[in-house]
């Protein structure tokens, strides 16, 4: 299958700083990645949808400027966590598909995930 | 936007027992539902789906029926075992490029060996 790789896997950061994740699409080009929220016990939440060249789509009740996503490439997409505070803790994990005029089925291909801790 | 109900949260099965979890969904214009395993400290990765052409999918112990008209869909797995342990995860929403599925709240699905 696909592959979708995320990096890091773990960071810790204090208070007020930024964290930068990456993902990237390794064997094909994504023009869509999403990005998710997961926290423990619960369920995949749909933060975003990253689109290449163009503004980002967010979810209901995510905050833009909190939660900044650039799609500069047909394979990566990077989520920044500004001024990130303890509540920013989450396992955040992202997700593309190939397209059908690469052999894509619709099947989701998921990240490794990013533990994010906030000191 | 879509909504997406699963049960139950949790369930405990003896090994060779069949599991059955159950997912309602929203919005009729969803065509695409898949569901994803997901094990602890792992990514979710697809184990089935289905389109909404087809009423019911099987892939070996695994299969997948779905009921457009009354807007739900399940998964079943015949005789679990230990491996199958893990949180499932079922989705409704679209299988184009850009559009996007809404998961259910998952099922921890547990077998006793």
């Amino acid at each position: 299958g696909a592959v979708v790789s995320q990096h890091p896997s773990w960071v810790i950061c204090k208070s007020g700083t930024s964290v930068k994740i990456e993902c990237r699409s390794l064997d094909f080009q994504a023009t869509t990645m999403f990005w998710y929220r997961q926290f423990p016990k619960q369920s995949l939440m749909l933060m975003a949808t990253s689109n290449e060249g163009s503004k980002a789509t967010y979810e209901q009740g995510v905050e833009k400027d909190k939660f900044l996503i650039n799609h500069a490439s047909l394979t990566l997409s990077t989520l920044t966590v500004t001024s990130a505070h303890p509540e920013d803790s989450s396992f955040y994990i992202c997700s593309a598909r190939p397209p059908f005029s690469s052999g894509g089925t619709g099947e989701l291909f998921f990240g490794e995930g990013s533990r994010l801790t906030v000191l | 936007g879509e909504n997406v109900e699963q049960h139950p949260s949790t369930l405990s099965v003896q090994e060779g027992d069949s599991a059955v979890i159950k997912c309602t969904y929203s919005d009729s214009a969803s065509n695409y539902f898949p569901w994803y395993k997901q094990e602890l400290g792992k990514r979710p990765q697809l184990i089935i789906d289905i389109r909404s052409n087809v009423g019911e999918k099987k892939d070996q112990r695994i299969a997948v029926t779905l009921n457009k008209t009354a807007k739900h869909f399940s998964l079943h797995i015949t005789e679990t075992q230990p491996e199958d342990s893990a949180v499932y995860f079922c989705a409704a929403g679209d299988s184009g490029g850009y559009q996007k599925v809404t998961f259910g709240t998952g099922t921890k699905l547990q077998v006793i060996p």
